[in-house]
């Protein structure tokens, strides 16, 4: 299977909360991201967590890890029209310090 | 802080012709910088990892002499496409580690190919 799996769409309405899920392999990550993307533009580093870490809370998003699991959540608080996107779970190789994306979420807002 | 360029922003070529695509990073140092590309609606594939002063180091698949990587500076590096042909059409974005910040990496806005 796919390293990193990401359903691939969501569909929420203005003022609700928002849950973007991953799921990973690699067992030896440290360091887990997720990333924004819009049409046509580059990627957004929007909030990344350590490995040894549970949750991680910045702002509107908050970020859950369970790595016994190796499930990794987004969630949005307050969803916002401009949050309408594609959302990519990555993890970082740490030997080749490259990245490994999931095949992206795209997140609907609907006003 | 942490912002990362690329020229250009979209070209497009006829097959056969080389096309260069730079990225840069504009107020930080990157010991480290790496190429991805993206098909439509796909995730972003690695195609290689550049260390300034040597010799970047390719993913399986890709191929090192059509994709030149060269990393002369600590905030340049660039791609070269060379003999381009339609299926080398493709988003082409960069990304860079800030020195000393190695888990946090940053991308560019892209460059989009269009191979005639």
């Amino acid at each position: 299977g796919e390293d990193v799996e990401q359903s691939l769409f969501l569909s929420v309405r203005e003022g609700d909360s928002s849950v973007i899920n991953c799921t990973y392999t690699d067992s030896s990550s440290t360091y887990l991201y997720w990333y924004k993307q819009e049409p046509g533009a580059g990627l957004q580093l929007l909030t990344y967590i350590f490995s040894n870490m549970d949750m991680k809370q910045d702002q509107r998003l908050t970020v859950l890890l369970n790595k016994k699991d190796k499930h990794l959540s987004l969630r949005i608080a307050d969803t916002q029209t401009g949050d309408s996107a594609i959302y990519f779970c990555a993890y970082m190789d740490t030997g080749r310090r490259a990245l490994t994306f999931g095949s992206g979420t795209r997140l609907q807002v609907q006003p | 802080g942490a912002v990362v360029s690329q020229h250009p922003s979209w070209v497009i070529c006829k097959s056969g012709t080389s096309v260069k695509i730079e990225c840069r990073s504009l107020d930080f140092q990157a010991t480290t910088m790496f190429w991805y590309r993206q098909f439509p609606k796909q995730s972003l594939m690695l195609m290689a990892t550049s260390n300034e002063g040597s010799k970047a180091t390719y993913e399986q698949g890709v191929e090192k002499d059509k994709f030149l990587i060269n990393h002369a500076s600590l905030t340049l590096s660039t791609l070269t496409v060379t003999s381009a042909h339609p299926e080398d059409s493709s988003f082409y974005i960069c990304s860079a580690n800030p020195r000393g910040l190695y888990n946090e990496q940053f991308f560019g806005p892209g460059t989009r190919l269009t191979v005639l």
